[in-house]
């Protein structure tokens, strides 16, 4: 299917485990983001990359870790999850440059750590 | 460091009334200005951006915005809202010179009511 997309939608977690959320476009965008979003604090940006294997830290990277090995998927994973990342991720892609710059978010990932 | 500031977290308006999102910015170098919306358990939507060019921008469903360089703001509006533009609202800004780093706003939940 066109666009993006990230899997899983739903996910519950307990303290301490690994967790991996996927996202896969299909634009051929060169840059893509994770965001996290939390109420009273809007989107916060976790970790975006300009290109495969060109990664760089966002305001909020404690305790995540990015990849992205091919231009379409830039997956996230909490090594070690914590109560705290309970939220709702964003992934999004973009070209830039001659007036493009438009964010294309996927549908977004709840995540619970319990 | 750059940011957003959305002043009002609820906007309410009647159908067919004009209704205005504010959002102030501040960045270091050129503004990159963008407005999304969410509707609920979506992903953002892209609505308008400025880049450069003229102040007055448009945008989808009947939206516009004005680029106010000596007041740093970027607010949108629409001459007659509906019901279905009920949503939350992001604006957000970004260094012309990054294109990796996008801060966002808290957002503003309008509400037009029949």
């Amino acid at each position: 299917d066109a666009g993006i997309t990230q899997s899983p939608r739903y996910k519950i977690t307990e303290t301490g485990r690994q967790v991996t959320l996927m996202c896969h476009q299909t634009w051929s965008h060169s840059y893509m983001f994770w965001y996290r979003q939390d109420l009273g604090h809007g989107l916060r940006l976790i970790y975006y990359s300009a290109a495969a294997d060109i990664t760089d830290k966002g305001e909020v990277p404690d305790g995540y870790v990015v990849s992205r090995s091919k231009t379409e998927n830039f997956p996230l994973t909490l090594e070690s999850a914590t109560r705290s990342q309970t939220s709702v991720y964003f992934c999004a892609s973009s070209e830039v440059g001659r007036g493009r710059d438009t964010q294309y978010f996927g549908p977004g990932t709840r995540l619970t750590v319990l | 460091a750059q940011s957003v500031a959305q002043p009002e977290d609820q906007v309410n308006v009647a159908e067919g009334n004009p209704l205005t999102v504010k959002c102030t910015y501040s960045v270091s170098g050129n503004p990159y200005l963008f407005w999304y919306v969410q509707y609920p358990n979506r992903g953002l939507q892209f609505l308008l951006k400025y880049i450069t060019g003229d102040n007055l921008v448009k945008g989808s469903y009947g939206f516009e915005a004005e680029f106010n360089k000596s007041q740093t703001s970027f607010h949108l509006k629409k001459p007659s809202a509906l019901v279905s533009d009920s949503a939350l609202y992001f604006c957000a800004v970004r260094d012309g010179t990054n294109a990796g780093k996008s801060t966002f706003g808290d957002g503003t939940t309008l509400t037009v009511k029949p």
